[in-house]
């Protein structure tokens, strides 16, 4: 079974500053995805930022970005210039490939981020 | 807003009620699920519908049945529930395509009482 751990509970940053979340992941499967999940305090999660584990480049969207370690079994989530709405819960997720249909996400436990002015 | 809409936002229930939680998406997706979110712990898949069948129970207790009359429409019904059913329960579809991202109602915030 997979397992995705977040180490961190809680986090705080200055707004505009950089932050790195950390996740591990640990699975015996070669091709999966991983994902960053936020959930706001309105309690919607949102998809952040996506990765397919057979693209060696580390995905990016606009002021966030990914470290993918494939070999480590990490996946760490920067946010630049850090906004006072990026204050949420974020979650790490993983899927395993399935052939023509869609899996079961995994969740980590989450981090608290909070963005201070 | 992501086109998951869940019903309702907060509910209320004793232990011997029965209630239903709706979750409604017309995103065109094929895959619905239901998770369970409580604090300190990482969200619990329940269930999955691919096609309105119901694809994987994750050992659940019987007191959550899930409905699924069609893509669209996903229901939880509640019944002789327990004070740690408490959480937040959260609905998301997606595509029926390896990899693609999951899109989730608010969810229902149930206390039992």
């Amino acid at each position: 079974a997979q397992t995705v751990t977040q180490s961190q509970p809680e986090m705080s940053v200055q707004e505009a500053e950089t932050v790195t979340l950390s996740c591990t992941y640990d699975t015996s499967e070669n091709n999966y995805y991983l994902f960053w999940y936020k959930q706001p305090p309105s309690r919607q999660m949102i998809l952040v930022i996506r990765q397919e584990a057979y693209k060696q480049q580390n995905a990016t969207e606009n002021r966030f970005s990914v470290n993918f370690q494939k070999a480590a079994k990490s996946f760490s989530l920067k946010i630049s210039d850090s906004q006072l709405g990026d204050t949420a819960m974020y979650f790490c997720a993983f899927m395993k490939h399935a052939q023509g249909g869609s899996e079961k996400l995994v969740f980590g436990k989450g981090t608290k981020l909070t963005v201070n002015p | 807003e992501t086109g998951v809409t869940q019903t309702p936002r907060h509910l209320v229930m004793g232990m011997t009620n029965k209630k239903s939680l709706k979750c409604e998406q017309h995103l065109g997706h094929n895959a619905m699920y239901w998770y369970k979110q409580s604090a300190k712990k990482p969200l619990e898949l329940m269930f999955v519908y691919n096609f309105k069948e119901q694809t994987e129970n994750n050992s659940v207790p019987s007191r959550f049945s899930p409905e699924c009359p069609n893509s669209s429409h996903l229901f939880l019904h509640l019944h002789t529930l327990q004070p740690e059913d408490s959480a937040l329960y959260l609905c998301a579809s997606s595509p029926q395509r390896s990899g693609a991202e999951a899109f989730f109602g608010q969810g229902t915030r149930l206390t039992v009482v």
